[in-house]
């Protein structure tokens, strides 16, 4: 298994642009996360999903938009990049089946707006 | 929501020393404690984690234990190595609403050889 997978690995934005960072995962979860890591500080969750088609905001989803149209993957768009989301993003995934609970996370993407 | 503090914010031992790092809660709800270790541009993997069914465990050199009625839980690194240096993340959850993981800001640990 690849695990949870991102990618681009780095991207430098300018104010304004969009993208989307890809995030997909191979073991079957149904739970998938978005976070953001800013230098120095803990994760923030961004959005989360349960399942296909089901999507929830978490901390700090302003400026950021999700979907899940497959159990896989868990696309996050960023529109119109702004200076304060340069930070590494982080996709993780759980299952609960089983009595499970860990997070397994992506190796990140670096993002940098300017 | 939950609110997670984590303490210290950073941390030097010498080799061969114990570290602990400790972490509080404010939501008597949540009932899973995972301990995240973060090497510099790596991910978080996870190094241990404790239910609140349980008051302590432990794994070769690293322990966590757990307190629910003051709300708090502690990470104990036994005969550091300088591996162990890393920035080691505490997270509570209750499993419910998405299984949504609150993060402390995180532990700089330096094991000084």
């Amino acid at each position: 298994n690849a695990g949870v997978t991102q990618t681009p690995k780095f991207r430098i934005l300018k104010i304004g642009q969009s993208m989307t960072l890809q995030c997909a995962q191979d073991m079957n979860h149904n739970y998938m996360y978005w976070y953001r890591q800013d230098p120095g500080m803990g994760l923030k969750l961004i959005y989360y999903s349960v399942g296909a088609g089901i999507t929830d905001k978490g901390e700090v989803p302003n400026g950021y938009n999700v979907s899940r149209s497959t159990t896989e993957d868990f696309p996050l768009r960023l529109e119109l990049a702004a200076p304060s989301q340069t930070s590494v993003y982080f996709c993780a995934s759980s299952s609960l089946a089983g009595g499970g609970y860990e997070q397994y996370f992506g190796p990140g993407t670096r993002l940098t707006v300017t | 929501g939950e609110n997670v503090e984590q303490h210290p914010s950073t941390l030097s031992v010498q080799e061969g020393d114990s570290a602990v790092i400790k972490c509080t809660y404010s939501d008597s709800a949540s009932n899973y404690f995972p301990w995240y270790k973060q090497e510099l541009g790596k991910r978080p993997q996870l190094i241990i984690d404790i239910r609140s069914n349980v008051g302590e465990k432990k794994d070769q050199r690293i322990a966590v234990t757990l307190n629910k009625t003051a709300k708090h839980f502690s990470l104990h690194i036994t005969e550091t190595q300088p591996e162990d240096s890393a920035v080691y993340f505490c997270a509570a959850t209750t499993r419910g609403t998405g299984n949504q993981f609150y993060f402390g800001t995180g532990t700089s640990l330096t094991v000084i050889p």
